[in-house]
């Protein structure tokens, strides 16, 4: 079975502060699919990033940075100098690849930036 | 379409009544995917569609949700009998097909029972 854990419920930052998003993946599956989803105050869930299981570079865009790590099943995301605007829940899921498989979502963290 | 389109954006319905809620998916997008999402809780996976086939229905939580989908476009997921705890915000997804693409969601329907 998929399992995404999310150990953090609720991070608070001041603005230009890093902030690291934890989370821990379980799969059986050889070949799987990790994503980050942001889900600001509006409600709509923005998809941010796709990682697949046999790419293990990790990648930055802007601000941004995501670490995927094998070895300990994990895929944290970085946000640098963090912006009010980033203040979301942020979801990472996941969904393995053999048969028909669902998109497993973790229990999401809150991110709360103040000025 | 350009996004995943969701009817009604609001529902409020009495107890007891059946609703039913949309879901236009993107364009080409073969999956589809229902959650559910509880007042500040995570989302609880619902049903998934690959074409008009139902792979995976153990999201389900009673027998009084159900959903259908067909020409491997539209979506409807029909709740019989409202309680109370159906109350949330009942989102839907689409992606290009299963697997590793990325599903993008649609803004989501809000579902009260009073």
């Amino acid at each position: 079975a998929q399992k995404v854990t999310q150990a953090q419920t609720e991070i608070s930052v001041v603005e230009k502060e890093d902030v690291t998003l934890d989370c821990v993946y379980e799969t059986r599956d050889t070949t799987y699919y990790l994503f980050w989803y942001k889900q600001p105050p509006s409600g709509e869930l923005v998809f941010l990033i796709r990682r697949n299981s046999f790419d293990e570079q990790n990648e930055i865009s802007g601000r941004y940075s995501w670490n995927f790590q094998k070895s300990t099943s994990s895929f944290n995301f970085t946000i640098t100098a963090s912006q009010v605007v980033d203040s979301a829940v942020y979801f990472c899921a996941l969904r393995g690849d053999e048969g028909f498989q669902k998109l497993v979502f973790g229990t999401g963290t809150r991110l709360l930036v103040s000025p | 379409g350009a996004g995943v389109s969701q009817s009604p954006s609001n529902k409020v319905t009495e107890k007891g009544k059946d609703v039913e809620l949309r879901c236009d998916p993107i364009s080409g997008h073969t999956a589809l995917y229902w959650y559910r999402q509880s007042l500040g809780q995570g989302l609880e996976f619902l049903i998934y569609f690959q074409g008009n086939s139902a792979p995976d229905k153990s999201g389900l939580p009673s027998d009084r949700f159900s959903a259908e989908r067909t020409g491997g476009s539209v979506s409807t997921l029909t709740i019989q009998r409202t309680q109370q705890e159906d109350s949330a915000v009942y989102l839907c997804a689409s992606s290009l097909r299963q697997g590793g693409t990325e599903a993008f969601f649609g803004q989501g329907t809000r579902l009260t029972v009073v």
